[in-house]
């Protein structure tokens, strides 16, 4: 089966900019997961998606982010304005009910 | 929340050694522990978990215990190999609904001296 696929894999702002990832999960998967991790640590969960509800965003810092999973499927997370810290990799992944997380490749972020 | 604590955060052996890493968890919720290898630039992929009601499962080199009463588990990995080395993450979690909130440790680098 195929893979979480996400894109860009690689992207250069500048501070106070905005960017957006894109999520694509195994197909059929209805949970989405998106984690932000920052070098040298584990993932930490910004938000939980059952198929297009928020199931969890108690660590998403609203303020500057935001993420929607239109129609179930696919997903978008969004930074606007990125600060120096926000500089990591952010991973999209997906599960089945009761069953483990796949990871995507991931993003990585770079915020000058 | 979940705060998980993992040890150490690097470890080297020798080739065919065996490699044990420790983690601890806070809530006692949690019910569902998996390991994740990660290397290099890549993506963190599962390699063995084990849920609350087992105190030990193994996979060929690969085995986890878990002790519910302490709240710790530990991840052993025997006669390791070059291709072992990586950085290792437990994680823990509470069932939320039909799906899991993961809370992952800080990872621990392996090394695996040829």
């Amino acid at each position: 089966e195929a893979g979480v696929a996400q894109s860009p894999r690689y992207k250069i702002i500048e501070k106070r900019q905005s960017v957006a990832f894109w999520c694509n999960p195994i197909s059929g998967h209805a949970t989405l997961y998106w984690y932000q991790q920052i070098l040298g640590q584990g993932p930490k969960l910004l938000i939980q998606f059952q198929n297009n509800g928020v199931v969890d965003d108690s660590q998403l810092p609203k303020d500057r982010f935001s993420a929607e999973r239109l129609k179930g499927v696919d997903s978008t997370l969004k930074i606007q304005p990125a600060k120096l810290e926000d500089s990591a990799v952010y991973l999209c992944a997906s599960s089945s009910r009761y069953n483990e997380q796949f990871f995507g490749p991931g993003t990585r972020l770079t915020v000058l | 929340g979940e705060n998980v604590e993992q040890h150490p955060s690097t470890l080297s052996v020798q080739e065919g050694d065996s490699a044990v890493i420790k983690c601890t968890y806070s809530d006692s919720a949690s019910n569902y522990f998996p390991w994740y290898k990660q290397e290099l630039g890549k993506r963190p992929q599962l390699i063995i978990d084990i849920r609350s009601n087992v105190g030990e499962k193994k996979d060929q080199r690969i085995a986890v215990t878990l002790n519910k009463t302490a709240k710790h588990f530990s991840l052993h990995i025997t006669e390791t190999q070059p291709e072992d080395s990586a950085v290792y993450f437990c994680a823990a979690s509470p069932s939320v609904g039909s799906n899991y909130k993961l809370t992952f440790g800080k990872g621990t680098l392996l090394t695996v001296n040829p």
